[in-house]
């Protein structure tokens, strides 16, 4: 597609329940990554897909989070048992390739609200 | 762990003046800096790119310098416009992570 697509944009959800969030990157973008964006703050990494390598996750705050790209082409970051500090907006990102000397075309978030 | 750094935290300006928005980092080992603004609900939008061996990027009304050794950028904006309002957000890159500075919200009063 033209641009990186995530849905769905707004979820609502009780704390405990299980969320998916998901995202569809540039056709043929090699590289996908995750934020997680908390009000008033600027995005922090969260997880790292080069093809359906997930090559790295250090920025995954629990265990509870989960990101998957079985494809290649489309993610789904999964939160296990929500709690109130989840609530953000969680962004995804693609480009080219990982390098850093392509730009990065970001969603336009998926924003949690866990009550 | 890299630390950006963004000041002020909110601008507020009358149409027609130039915006200066600072950046620090802490790790002047970058791949390059990134400017980006971010409307309200809305995802991010790549301004400038400065790759590390670069001085300045220019686009348009918008100027964008890096040095390096010092762990400073800095981002121009010439003639502001109502239509600028929004945040500016700075982001360096080591290997392919993005550090994210909190943004500096401006505000441009017609």
């Amino acid at each position: 597609g033209a641009g990186v697509s995530q849905s769905p944009r707004y979820k609502v959800a009780k704390r405990g329940q299980d969320v998916a969030l998901r995202c569809d990157p540039i056709s043929g973008h090699v590289s996908l990554f995750w934020y997680q964006q908390a009000l008033g703050q600027g995005p922090e990494f969260l997880t790292y897909f080069q093809n359906e390598a997930q090559l790295d996750k250090s920025g995954l705050p629990s265990d509870r989070f989960f990101a998957e790209r079985p494809e290649g082409s489309v993610s789904t970051l999964k939160i296990q048992r929500t709690q109130q500090e989840d609530s953000a907006v969680y962004l995804c990102a693609s480009s080219l390739d990982g390098s850093g000397a392509n730009v990065l075309t970001f969603g336009a978030g998926s924003r949690l609200t866990v009550l | 762990k890299q630390e950006v750094t963004q000041i002020p935290a909110a601008l507020s300006v009358p149409e027609g003046e130039n915006l200066v928005l600072n950046c620090s980092f802490t790790d002047s080992a970058i791949y390059n800096l990134q400017w980006f603004r971010q409307d309200p609900g809305k995802g991010l939008t790549s301004l400038l790119l400065i790759q590390s061996s670069q001085r300045e990027q220019t686009s348009g009304r918008l100027n964008a310098s890096l040095d390096k050794s010092s762990g400073r950028s800095t981002l121009y904006i010439a003639a502001s416009q109502p239509g600028d309002s929004a945040t500016y957000l700075c982001a360096v890159t080591n290997d392919y992570k993005l550090s994210f500075g909190a943004g500096t919200t401006v505000t441009v009063r017609a």
